[in-house]
């Protein structure tokens, strides 16, 4: 059974590029959550998915930033016009439809901006 | 002040203590409780979840929650080397508030 998965691991991008990053959630889990651990800093959360909807982004800065979670494929996150200060590990994270609400969390992608 | 305080250590045992870690938080919400386990630079992996207030054993971890205290704790018993990691509380009010609020981790380090 295999766990959340992310991909690229790792991820560097020059300022102004765009970066997308990827989460394909547990085998049966509905709901999908971004989670950013910014160096020295604790895990921070972004924004909160189902398929084709976005149930809570009151995590997420209000420009450049965007996700999806479409009906068919992995949710995507994705960066517009990076800054240094984007660079940080991004964690995605699913859980079941019903309770328990237990979440379970992917390896990560570490963005690096240059 | 922040939602959910956690000591960040470092806390340093020798091999084969007990060792407690803990929480507190402020959001009267919050009925869901986690501890995560996080190696450096990997995911956080899940060790006990926990629901309202009571005990959770698994193992050599328990897991405790006062929710008349705001307080959570989680103890590891006969401590290992391979237990040195970051503990991270987390904590989330449920229903349609599932996003988890996390404290700022605890570095454990077990001596051998």
């Amino acid at each position: 059974n295999a766990g959340v998965m992310q991909n690229p691991r790792h991820l560097v991008r020059r300022r102004g590029q765009e970066a997308r990053l990827r989460c394909s959630p547990m085998k049966g889990h509905s709901h999908v959550y971004w989670y950013r651990q910014l160096p020295e800093e604790g895990l921070k959360f972004m924004v909160y998915l189902q398929k084709e909807n976005i149930i809570d982004e009151s995590g997420m800065p209000k420009e450049r930033f965007s996700a999806e979670f479409p009906k068919e494929g992995p949710s995507i996150l994705r960066i517009q016009q990076v800054v240094r200060g984007d660079s940080a590990a991004y964690f995605c994270a699913s859980s079941p439809w019903t309770g328990p609400y237990e979440q379970y969390f992917g390896p990560g992608t570490r963005l690096t901006v240059t | 002040q922040k939602e959910v305080e956690q000591d960040p250590g470092p806390l340093s045992v020798p091999e084969g203590a007990i060792v407690s870690l803990n929480c507190t938080y402020s959001n009267s919400a919050f009925q869901y409780f986690m501890w995560y386990r996080q190696y450096s630079r990997k995911g956080p992996e899940l060790l006990m979840y926990t629901y309202s207030s009571g005990n959770k054993e698994d193992g050599r971890f328990t897991a405790q929650v006062d929710k008349s205290s705001k307080y959570i704790s989680l103890f590891i018993r006969d401590s290992q080397p391979s237990d040195s990691a970051t503990y991270l509380c987390a904590m989330s009010a449920g229903g349609s508030a599932r996003q988890l609020t996390f404290g700022s981790g605890t570095q454990l380090t077990v001596l051998p």
